[in-house]
């Protein structure tokens, strides 16, 4: 079955402890994405990549690594996570323009 | 920057209604625009991709429209069921997309 596969799907940590949201897609994608969904400021981009070694910010980068070794992950990092990173966060993927953005069940982090 | 406004921001209908959601944007210059639906607590499905060239889509009750010259996009519902009830929302993608905070629709039964 084609997916995005993200886990965890709920994550609970404390200020400043190191944790990486995996993200893996089964169908060959080019172009993956992560965002993060807040009440009363829809969905943003933290970071994505058009391919293999190659990735960029989004619009709200600021604590968050990402990288791209493999065709198929796209991990997210937050090397000292706080509580403003309290989020659900998404990861997606697209082989082309044109094509329908797929998206993973979300991952529910809380930082406290 | 590509700002994305929905109306209305919920909507409680009865079954069987036909129903449409709106969607604006205020960057016309856009390569497609997507249609989601997203269920409480899950990931988002694609349900209608509509490229810069078309006007319309349709898969089966779904119709989406766009006027990518006034910044405009419909999702018309044709007879609504309970099964429905979710939140849309709609993402012009211009090098990237940007999302809208969504319409949550409840099919009452």
């Amino acid at each position: 079955e084609a997916q995005v596969t993200q886990n965890p799907r709920y994550l609970i940590t404390v200020t400043g402890k190191k944790l990486t949201v995996t993200c893996s897609q089964n169908m060959n994608h080019e172009y993956m994405s992560w965002y993060r969904q807040d009440p009363g400021l829809g969905l943003r981009q933290i970071y994505y990549s058009m391919n293999v070694e190659v990735t960029d910010k989004g619009d709200v980068p600021e604590g968050y690594k990402v990288s791209r070794k493999e065709k198929r992950n796209f991990p997210l990092i937050l090397e000292s996570p706080s509580p403003n990173q309290t989020s659900l966060y998404f990861c997606a993927s697209t082989d082309r323009v044109n094509s329908p953005l797929h998206f993973g069940n979300g991952t529910r982090l809380t930082v406290t | 920057k590509q700002e994305v406004t929905q109306i209305p921001a919920a909507l409680s209908v009865p079954e069987g209604e036909n129903l449409v959601l709106n969607c604006s944007f205020t960057d016309s210059a856009i390569y497609n625009l997507q249609w989601f639906r997203q269920d409480p607590g899950k990931g988002l499905t694609s349900l209608l991709l509509i490229q810069s060239s078309q006007r319309e889509q349709t898969s089966g009750r779904l119709n989406a429209s766009l006027d990518k010259s006034s910044g405009r996009s419909t999702l018309y519902i044709a007879a609504s069921q309970p099964g429905d009830s979710a939140t849309y929302l709609c993402a012009p993608y211009a090098g990237k997309s940007t999302f809208g905070d969504g319409t949550t629709l409840t099919v009452k039964p």
